[in-house]
């Protein structure tokens, strides 16, 4: 079955740095990228979404500037939190819609992002 | 945009009782549901799916019910076992030949006593 891979699974940053999560299409064209965000205890909020060769598409309330979303190719799609905070501190996975089983959604493995 | 309301956030059974969880979604033009079992620091698991065109689907022990008037579906699980201990969580999107973007419930946390 359809395979998204992502990295760094885990990553701790220090303020003010910026972290790039990638997530790669093994075995498939991805041409729509979901991204979550999961906070302890919580519910996967959606972030943005990206699509090959435009500008990324972001949820009421996500900053654009800071999270930065790229999606060059059919094979890879990438998150970059600029400047993290702690607050940032979350759970990110990324989704590919309609290659999943029974055609549903293939999910990344997801990242655990620590900002100190 | 659309809305999923999941009840209740946590829910604890014996082991062999059966769990019920249940979801609303707000979005009338939704017509793909699945629902996730996500352990702690993993990726949410498909468990199992349905589409707005039957009412109900069966897996095993699991089988999930929808009411497309109501606007509502259920994930049933019975002869539930320790290991079925897990946090589920319920989505809807609008599928077909192009996928929207899925909502998902707040999550139920289920503990399966022994």
């Amino acid at each position: 079955g359809a395979v998204v891979s992502q990295h760094p699974s885990r990553v701790i940053c220090k303020s003010g740095t910026s972290v790039k999560i990638e997530c790669r299409s093994l075995d498939f064209q991805a041409t729509t990228m979901f991204w979550y965000r999961q906070f302890p205890k919580q519910s996967l909020m959606l972030m943005a979404t990206s699509n090959e060769g435009s500008k990324a598409t972001y949820e009421q309330g996500v900053e654009k500037d800071k999270f930065l979303i790229n999606h060059a190719s059919l094979t890879l799609s990438t998150l970059t939190v600029t400047s993290a905070h702690p607050e940032d501190s979350s759970f990110y996975i990324c989704s590919a819609p309609g290659t999943g089983v029974s055609h549903g959604y293939t999910f990344g493995s997801g990242t655990r992002l620590t900002v100190v | 945009g659309e809305n999923v309301e999941q009840h209740p956030s946590t829910l604890s059974v014996q082991e062999g009782d059966s769990a019920v969880i249940k979801c609303t979604y707000s979005d009338s033009a939704s017509n793909y549901f699945p629902w996730y079992k996500q352990e702690l620091g993993k990726r949410p698991q498909l468990i199992i799916d349905i589409r707005s065109n039957v009412g109900e689907k069966k897996d095993q022990r699991i089988a999930v019910t929808l009411n497309k008037t109501a606007k509502h579906f259920s994930l049933h699980i019975t002869e539930t076992q320790p290991e079925d201990s897990a946090v589920y969580f319920c989505a809807a999107s609008t599928g077909g030949t192009s996928y929207g973007k899925l909502t998902f419930g707040q999550g139920t946390i289920l503990t399966v006593h022994p």
